[in-house]
């Protein structure tokens, strides 16, 4: 089966750019998180979404960050504009969450974001 | 507030040593309790996880945890380290139903032969 896929792996930009990091959630799962790992800051919770909601943006840094979920198979964060200290390898998550499945988070391999 | 702390930040073991990395949480309710593993250029796998009976639970890879109420431990233990079990750790404190995590900031495993 195929996990939790994200693109790009690795980005690397200019201060100021825009920049979009995908995910395709597993098919089935009906939550979706966004994290942000920083070896200063460890791994930060940005935004969650259940059923294509948002549920929990509170971790989103400041107004420059944005995500969507337009169907239960794809998502975005988007960074505009972007900044060096938004340098992270970002993180897209899902899960099967309720019903007693709590905790098992599946991760994608993360987007290495590099901004210049 | 909710909180996990994981107070070794790099451990270093001979393979075929006994492991133990620390977890401390403080939690309001009842927490239910995790342990992932992440290898390089990896995202984050589940271990094993903890939410009610047996304090002692026993995940993938031939670790296993044991869950303190008292001490607000759930320290994450394996008898004999594999080369292949260096990688990064994460202990991970929640609510029920809603996968929304809270992450420690991680302990790096390193194994010598």
């Amino acid at each position: 089966d195929a996990g939790v896929i994200q693109s790009p792996r690795h980005e690397v930009t200019e201060m100021g750019q825009e920049v979009t990091l995908r995910c395709k959630p597993i098919s089935g799962h009906n939550s979706l998180f966004w994290y942000r790992q920083t070896m200063m800051r460890g791994l930060e919770l940005l935004i969650y979404f259940n059923n294509n909601v948002p549920i929990d943006d509170s971790g989103m840094p400041e107004d420059r960050f944005s995500a969507k979920m337009p169907n239960a198979s794809f998502s975005t964060l988007k960074i505009q504009p972007s900044e060096p200290r938004d340098s992270a390898v970002y993180f897209c998550a899902s899960s099967l969450a309720g019903q007693g499945n709590t905790g098992e988070l599946f991760f994608g391999e993360g987007s290495r974001l590099t901004v210049l | 507030a909710q909180s996990v702390t994981q107070p070794d930040i790099h451990i270093t073991v001979s393979e075929g040593a006994s492991l133990e990395l620390r977890c401390n949480y403080s939690y309001g309710a009842t927490p239910y309790l995790f342990w992932y593993v992440q290898s390089p250029g990896q995202g984050l796998q589940l271990l094993l996880k903890y939410f009610s009976g047996d304090t002692l639970v026993q995940g993938i890879k031939g670790f296993e945890a044991e869950f303190k109420r008292s001490q607000s431990s759930f320290n994450l233990r394996k008898p004999s380290v594999h080369w292949s079990d260096a990688a990064e750790y994460f202990c991970a404190v929640g609510p029920y139903n809603t996968d929304k995590l809270i992450f420690g900031t991680g302990t790096r495993l390193q194994v010598f032969p």
